[in-house]
């Protein structure tokens, strides 16, 4: 079975330029997480969708940063304009909940972003 | 609210020498423990986990006993080799808020460098 794929796997561009990060979750999981990773702050939340509906998006980090969902199969994170400080490994992630499950995500090999 | 502490890294260690990394936790309801590798370049892999108090996980050699009394996880493996230089990442669920399915508290992560 795969896992989550995510696309572009490394992006270079330049600041201003509109960034858009791609996410395909795991066949049958209810809930997607987006996680941007940094040097300086580590492993950040950034939002999560249940059954493609964005519950909390109060780890993005501003209005330049969208996110959906339009199915259960693919998402979108959206950096419109991009700067140098969005600069990090952008990890999406999936998972499946059910009462009395442990609680895994599954995490996809990340997008790795740079912007000049 | 919830959270993770782990040791700040990095931690640097010979090959065959012993491994602890020290975890702990603070949660409102009975959270599952996990601890997740990330070996360069890849996205975060799950190592081993534990649902409840005075379970063990283990995988590859390492170990982790979730210890209520302590809000402890700490990971062990007795003998390390190169290859298990990576970040090593602590992480907690929590079951008991239905509505964050499950989303996971992450600790900042832990670099751990194993040389010949």
């Amino acid at each position: 079975d795969a896992g989550v794929i995510q696309s572009p796997r490394h992006e270079v561009t330049e600041m201003g330029q509109e960034v858009t990060l791609r996410c395909k979750p795991i066949s049958g999981h209810d809930y997607l997480f987006w996680y941007r990773q940094t040097m300086m702050r580590g492993l950040e939340l950034l939002i999560y969708f249940n059954n493609n509906v964005p519950i909390d998006d109060s780890g993005m980090p501003e209005d330049r940063f969208s996110a959906k969902m339009p199915n259960a199969s693919f998402s979108t994170l959206k950096i419109q304009p991009s700067e140098p400080r969005d600069s990090a490994v952008y990890f999406c992630a999936s998972s499946y909940y059910r009462v009395g499950g442990t609680g895994e995500l599954f995490f996809g090999e990340g997008s790795r972003l740079t912007v000049l | 609210g919830n959270s993770v502490t782990q040791m700040e890294g990095p931690v640097t260690l010979s090959e065959e020498a012993f491994l602890t990394i020290n975890c702990t936790y603070t949660a409102t309801g009975y959270p599952s423990l996990f601890w997740y590798v990330q070996y360069p370049g890849e996205g975060l892999q799950l190592l081993l986990k534990a649902t409840k108090a005075d379970d063990k996980g283990s995988n590859k050699g390492f170990e982790a006993t979730y210890r209520k009394e302590t809000t402890s996880f700490h990971l062990e493996k007795g003998s390390v080799q190169v290859s298990d230089s990576a970040v090593y990442f602590c992480a907690l669920s929590d079951h008991m808020n239905n509505n964050a399915g499950n989303m996971l508290t992450f600790g900042g992560g832990t670099r751990l460098m194993v040389k010949p």
